[in-house]
């Protein structure tokens, strides 16, 4: 069974373009979350998605966007990227919500972003 | 604010030694706590998952324990190995409001020979 996948693995960007990035969950999941990851940071929670819903946003601005399809799967869209975006972006699925307990979430490799 | 503080930062140990991890949380109300395994570049394995009422959990050589008290946790590595390098995120998730999980920024072991 394939485990969480994301596209693509690695992107480079300029200031003031958008990005798109790809998250297939693992087949039964019907949690998806993304996470930003700056080097040498912990992941910081951006969005969380179940049954098409979104059900928590962090504190990202309103740049930041996702969704989540009929098949669960989840795109997250960032617009007028500055440096700052720069990061390893994380997505993360689950059965259930993701902060419930015994709700093992698995991450998948992660999308690099680089943003110049 | 609930925050989740791990220490140390960093640390190097020996292949074959013992180490201790810690963290400390604010989050409030508590539900589950759990620790990460994140190799460089690749996204975080988890290592386990405590609920309130679970003070030790075991997953290999990985112990982790729990004091929803004083609202502290560790994990334990036994003898390590190389393979052991990486660092070790500890992420906590409240209930209600607090649901969603609350990442630290994790402690980066290096295990060297």
């Amino acid at each position: 069974d394939a485990g969480v996948t994301q596209s693509p693995t690695h992107l480079i960007k300029t200031r003031g373009q958008h990005v798109t990035l790809r998250c297939s969950p693992i087949s039964g999941h019907k949690s998806v979350s993304w996470y930003q990851q700056v080097l040498g940071q912990g992941p910081q929670f951006i969005f969380q998605y179940y049954e098409k819903e979104e059900r928590g946003r962090g504190n990202f601005p309103d740049r930041f966007s996702a969704r989540q399809f009929p098949n669960y799967s989840s795109e997250l869209n960032v617009n007028a990227l500055l440096l700052g975006d720069s990061a390893l972006y994380l997505c993360a699925s689950s059965l259930r919500l993701a902060g419930e307990s015994s709700n093992e979430q698995f991450f998948g490799p992660g999308t690099r972003l680089t943003v110049l | 604010k609930n925050q989740v503080e791990q220490s140390p930062q960093s640390l190097i140990i020996l292949e074959g030694k013992n180490c201790t991890l810690q963290c400390n949380y604010t989050v409030s109300p508590f539900s589950n706590l759990r620790w990460y395994k994140q190799d460089t570049g690749r996204g975080p394995v988890s290592l386990t998952i405590m609920t309130f009422s679970e003070n030790t959990k075991s997953n290999g050589r990985y112990t982790a324990t729990l004091d929803a008290d004083t609202k502290q946790s560790s994990l334990h590595i036994t003898a390590s190995q190389l393979s052991d390098s990486a660092s070790y995120i500890c992420v906590v998730s409240g209930t209600g409001t607090a649901s969603k999980l609350t990442f630290g920024t994790g402690t980066r072991l290096q295990v060297t020979l």
